[in-house]
């Protein structure tokens, strides 16, 4: 196992175009987080997941945003109508159980021009 | 609302000397407290977590309850030591959400 992969790495996009990030967590991991980093700043909780069950959203998470586990696998984060302001690094990570430690991925750069 | 603050957004410390990194929160129910740290064009991984105890490459840290805080300890410092760190909060009731602070970043000079 070679650890949260994320794909893509990076994506360019023009305001107002949809954009879908995927995320394969560690094999066997039962809970999946998604977060966003802006410069400066820590990772921003969006939604987690356990198994295919997405059990939290973060109020900054707009309708624009949609996250999807659909076996309780991979995980796929969907921006729409992309805007200037969702330009930031987003994060995935996965944990065996709940409290515990968190695996992260590379991260996938998001530029929306 | 949970809440957690780093002071410092950069540190530098000479080889050798001791260093300290802050972090304070806020949280009323029981907390599970971490410190994560990213070396440069590394991802994101745990230093270690309060629960442990542990001392991992000579960093401890103890959680204070009484002053909500759980500063990161070195020692001694080492060049390698150079990176970001975060230190996060997973609430432990009410769902396993996490809140990171904006990260200190330690420069270590010879």
């Amino acid at each position: 196992d070679t650890g949260v992969s994320q794909n893509p790495r990076h994506k360019i996009t023009k305001r107002g175009q949809n954009v879908t990030f995927r995320c394969d967590p560690i094999s066997e991991h039962n809970r999946l987080y998604w977060y966003r980093q802006t410069l400066g700043q820590g990772p921003e909780f969006l939604t987690y997941f356990q198994n295919e069950a997405q059990l939290e959203k973060s109020r900054l998470l707009s309708d624009r945003f949609s996250a999807e586990r659909p076996k309780g696998s991979f995980s796929t984060l969907e921006i729409q109508r992309t805007e200037q302001g969702d330009s930031a690094m987003y994060l995935c990570a996965s944990s065996p159980l709940g409290a515990d430690t968190q695996y992260f991925g590379p991260g996938t750069r998001l530029t929306v021009l | 609302a949970q809440r957690v603050t780093q002071p410092e957004k950069l540190l530098s410390v000479f080889k050798g000397a001791p260093v300290e990194l802050k972090c304070n929160y806020s949280y009323s129910g029981s907390p599970e407290l971490f410190w994560y740290v990213q070396y440069s064009r590394q991802r994101l991984q745990l230093l270690l977590r309060h629960i442990s105890r542990e001392s991992i490459k000579g960093f401890t840290a103890d959680l204070n309850k009484g002053e909500t805080s759980f500063h990161l300890k070195k020692p001694f410092a080492q060049e390698e030591d150079s990176a970001m760190y975060y230190c996060a909060l997973t609430r432990l009731t009410g769902g396993f959400k996490t809140i990171f602070g904006a990260g200190t970043r330690l420069f270590v000079k010879a």
